[in-house]
């Protein structure tokens, strides 16, 4: 969806290294999120923000930070890269007041290699 | 932990043909949607069955709930080879922060 965008799509890195992975939203959502796919799984929720002031961890927040720096904006940071934070990365967003289901949109995905 | 589990994990079927995956979950919903992902893209929002809906329809898509189960599972009607993709069931909990909490995945290969 070219309404959520990432940045990089790519990346690889070496363990140890500070990452960073920003996503931008051109959709006015007040909710966003971060998640995580491994090869052949499902999601696993990171992070997600609720507004500029609401941060909130998921499942597997161990390892990763995050930043809300605008409604628009929310940035993914690895703050010492492992291999096994090698995966592919989605930010989505959502619209409760005008979506009641909370139907998510995402981004394209950001894939990371740490070696 | 996951969700929702999918099944099958993988299903390859002519072009023509219907599609029927299933989702298994875990504790009472408020919604379920499903969601196709072509191979490393993002996902795509398909259908949104509400705790109260039994059946909904869109298009080629039928999606059935059974809240007594647990279950729920997407039809595609006359499949093509453009709906090869992953399939995923994502589950909004009651009472939750709306989290949406996703299973684990259909492989769908529709061959020509």
């Amino acid at each position: 969806d070219a309404d959520v965008t990432q940045t990089p799509r790519n990346r690889i890195t070496k363990t140890g290294k500070r990452i960073m992975l920003e996503c931008s939203q051109t959709k006015g959502h007040d909710r966003m999120y971060w998640y995580r796919q491994d090869p052949g799984l499902g999601l696993q929720l990171i992070y997600y923000s609720f507004d500029v002031k609401d941060i909130n961890k998921g499942e597997i927040s161990d390892g990763y930070s995050v930043s809300r720096q605008a409604q628009a904006k929310f940035s993914l940071s690895l703050e010492s890269a492992i291999p096994n934070q090698t995966a592919l990365y989605f930010c989505a967003t959502s619209d409760p007041s005008g979506r009641p289901g909370n139907e998510q949109f995402f981004g394209p995905g950001t894939r990371l290699t740490v070696l | 932990s996951q969700q929702g589990e999918e099944d099958p994990q993988a299903l390859s079927i002519q072009e023509g043909e219907n599609a029927t995956m299933n989702c298994s979950y875990k504790t009472s919903i408020n919604n379920l949607q499903w969601y196709r992902q072509n191979s490393g893209r993002g996902l795509v929002h398909l259908i949104l069955i509400r705790s109260n809906e039994r059946e909904k329809h869109s298009g080629r898509l039928r999606v059935t709930l059974d809240t007594s189960k647990k279950s729920s599972s997407l039809l595609i009607t006359a499949s093509r080879a453009a709906d090869t993709a992953s399939y995923f069931c994502a589950t909004i909990s009651s009472g939750s922060a709306r989290q949406l909490t996703f299973g684990s995945g259909t492989q769908l290969t529709v061959l020509p």
